[in-house]
Order: structure tokens, then sequence, then C-alpha cells
């Protein structure tokens, strides 16, 4: 079993929907959970930086963080062609020192005109 | 404030032939990383240098890998030599310091092993 799971897709959504990102991990051992957007041919960039449980928003971005489902979301509101990407979940036992990065295979996100 | 730098952008061999790919981290970044990420799945750390000292080699195959990082500037990645598998994107990170929490990425280096 891998330690980080994600839907590799293809989501395809129109313009304007709410998209939703998953992720589900076996590590309880893990604190600090990332959301990286990769375009094509580009590095990843981080998103969205987490600690632990709860909800985090940055404009259209909202991160949610449930530990003891082993779950964490990412929702896009007001989808836009230019969020189409590969978003990636990352995870770490811990923040900084030894902040050695986990990540899901990413979720190919298509937004429709 | 300048980009992670890497070159080559792409590069193509032959099986049994060896390749480097060159970094350049932020400036003043005292933490690199080298990612593998094969077509299709996440990025894999490869090595973690803090300055010129290594952090974690734990998943670098050092049969045929190797890194440096000898000034605690830039950084040389080596395969030699290279596997069909090898194919992949090669991606190098920096951070500010080991208590940063966002690693910076630069463009990848695509290799092709044929």
């Amino acid at each position: 079993q891998k330690e980080v799971e994600q839907d590799p897709g293809p989501l395809s959504v129109p313009e304007g929907a709410i998209v939703s990102l998953n992720c589900t991990y076996s590590n309880s051992a893990f604190q600090y959970f990332m959301w990286y957007r990769q375009y094509s041919r580009k590095g990843p960039e981080l998103l969205m930086y987490t600690y632990s449980s709860g909800n985090k928003e940055d404009g259209r971005f909202t991160a949610q963080v449930d530990k003891s489902s082993k779950y964490i979301s990412l929702f896009i509101r007001d989808s836009q062609p230019s969020d189409s990407a590969t978003y990636l979940c990352a995870m770490s036992r811990y923040g900084g020192a030894t902040n050695k990065l986990i990540f899901g295979t990413g979720t190919l996100l298509a937004v429709q005109p | 404030e300048a980009g992670v730098a890497q070159s080559p952008r792409y590069k193509i061999i032959e099986k049994r032939q060896s390749v480097a790919f060159w970094c350049n981290p932020i400036s003043g970044h005292a933490t690199l990383y080298w990612y593998q990420q094969i077509l299709g799945q996440g990025p894999k750390l490869l090595i973690q240098f803090q300055n010129n000292g290594v952090v974690d080699d734990s998943q670098l195959p050092k049969d045929r890998f190797s890194a440096e990082r000898l000034k605690g500037v830039d950084s040389t990645l080596k395969i030699q030599p290279a596997k069909l598998e090898d194919s992949a994107v090669y991606l190098c990170a920096s951070s500010r310091n080991l208590a940063a929490n966002e690693q910076f990425f630069g463009p990848g280096t695509r290799l092709t092993v044929l």
C-alpha cells in the first residue's frame, strides 16, 4: 500500500465550477500537509500549507485536513482555465528539519472555457 | 528574486551512457533537494543537502547515482551507467534552511534513456 493515494484523473470541469481534489494517506505520523500545482513542463509550486487538522483558505483555494480519517482535500472555487494543471498533495512527519516530503501521484485537472 | 535554475532542460542518451544534471538554487538557500519524477507519479526525493553536507540520501541508488554540492551553492547529479528505468524528470528544489517549510522547485531536466 502506498503511503499517499491520489486519484490521477483526469478531471474535466466547466469554467466556474467548484473543484474538489483529494488524497488519502496511511501514515498517522504525518502532520504537515501541502498542495502543489504543476503546470506542464514546469516544476511544482506550493499552493497551500497546513499543519495538523482543520481548514485553511486563501482566495479561491481552501485546504482541509481530517487526520481522524487520514484524508485531505483541496477545493477550488470559481475555477478558471488558468487552473488547468496537475495538483499534487504532499505530506511530511516534521516541519522544517528532516522535512522529507511524500508526494501523491497528482491529479490532472482541465477547466474548460 | 531569480528562481531555481537547472540545465540542461532535455537530454536523450543511450542506456549504459553517463549523464550529468546541474542545479543552481535560489541565492542564499542553504538546503537543496534532488527529486526524480517518473511519468504519472509524484516526485520522489533522491538526496537532500544542507550547505555542502548530505542530510538524506536513503533513496539514492548509490551504485549508479551520485550527487555533490562541493561549495554549498550549486549542485550536480550524475547517473553512470544509465538504465531505461531512469527515464524521468529530475527536479531540483531549494529552501532557505532546514527550518523552512516551503521548497521552491526548478523546471526540471527531462531525461530519456533509449
